[in-house]
């Protein structure tokens, strides 16, 4: 079964823009994931965020958490059209959200 | 570190024959694997959760007789499509759990395999 759903299911923006997605979840988590897919591919683990921490940076990256809320947001800065693919949060117990699908335009 | 091969990468079956798919932890030791599922611009549908040495649990709705999952050792995860029918035409992901978590705490993904049966 799926754990939440990502908002929004599809995502376009220029080259340079910020891309933002949110996803939301069910259960109680002890921890939460954002993975990214490109197309017909594995899954590369992106970042980690532990429930007891409400944000987390890593290169381009913010992910921030709201336990209160279940919900989660991730922020891709200064996008590059590399960073075209499908975006997917997952909660510890690896049921994954609907996605979203992100377009970096040159 | 922490790679995951999965294999084949693309199958092509006829209808009513079984595709074995494997899911090797090539450097570490995987106690837990999850299988996916995943169609044509969807999300990934969690199958199974593997575990090794044990009996895996399957997701409400999945048929375990059609999905044979086998976990023989901490780094072989194997899913057998048995009679496969053009419906079970789909692309399957492999996870596996470090038994020791890696620096970063995430999973491990197989490049998956595209099944195609005809």
């Amino acid at each position: 079964s799926q754990q939440g759903e990502e908002d929004p299911q599809a995502l376009s923006i220029q080259e340079g823009e910020n891309a933002t997605m949110n996803c939301s979840y069910k259960t109680s988590i002890n921890n939460l994931q954002w993975y990214r897919q490109n197309s017909g591919r594995g899954l590369v683990h992106l970042i980690l965020i532990r429930s007891n921490e409400r944000e987390k940076h890593s290169g381009r990256l913010r992910v921030t958490l709201d336990t209160s809320k279940k919900s989660s947001s991730l922020l891709i800065t200064a996008s590059r059209a590399a960073d075209t693919a499908s975006y997917f949060c997952a909660t510890n117990d690896m049921r994954f959200g609907a996605g979203t699908r992100l377009t970096v335009k040159p | 570190g922490a790679v995951v091969s999965q294999h084949p990468s693309w199958v092509i079956c006829k209808s009513g024959t079984s595709v074995k798919i494997e899911c090797r932890s090539l450097d570490f030791q995987a106690t837990t694997m999850f299988w996916y599922r995943q169609f044509p611009k969807q999300s990934l549908m969690l199958m199974a959760t593997s575990n090794e040495g044990s009996k895996a649990t399957y997701e409400q709705g999945v048929e375990k007789d059609k999905f044979l999952i086998n976990h023989a050792s901490l780094t072989l995860s194997t899913l057998t499509v048995t009679s496969a029918h053009p419906e079970d035409s789909s692309f399957y992901i492999c996870s596996a759990r470090p038994l020791r978590l890696w620096g970063v705490y995430g999973y491990t993904f197989g490049s998956g395999t595209r099944l195609t049966v005809v």
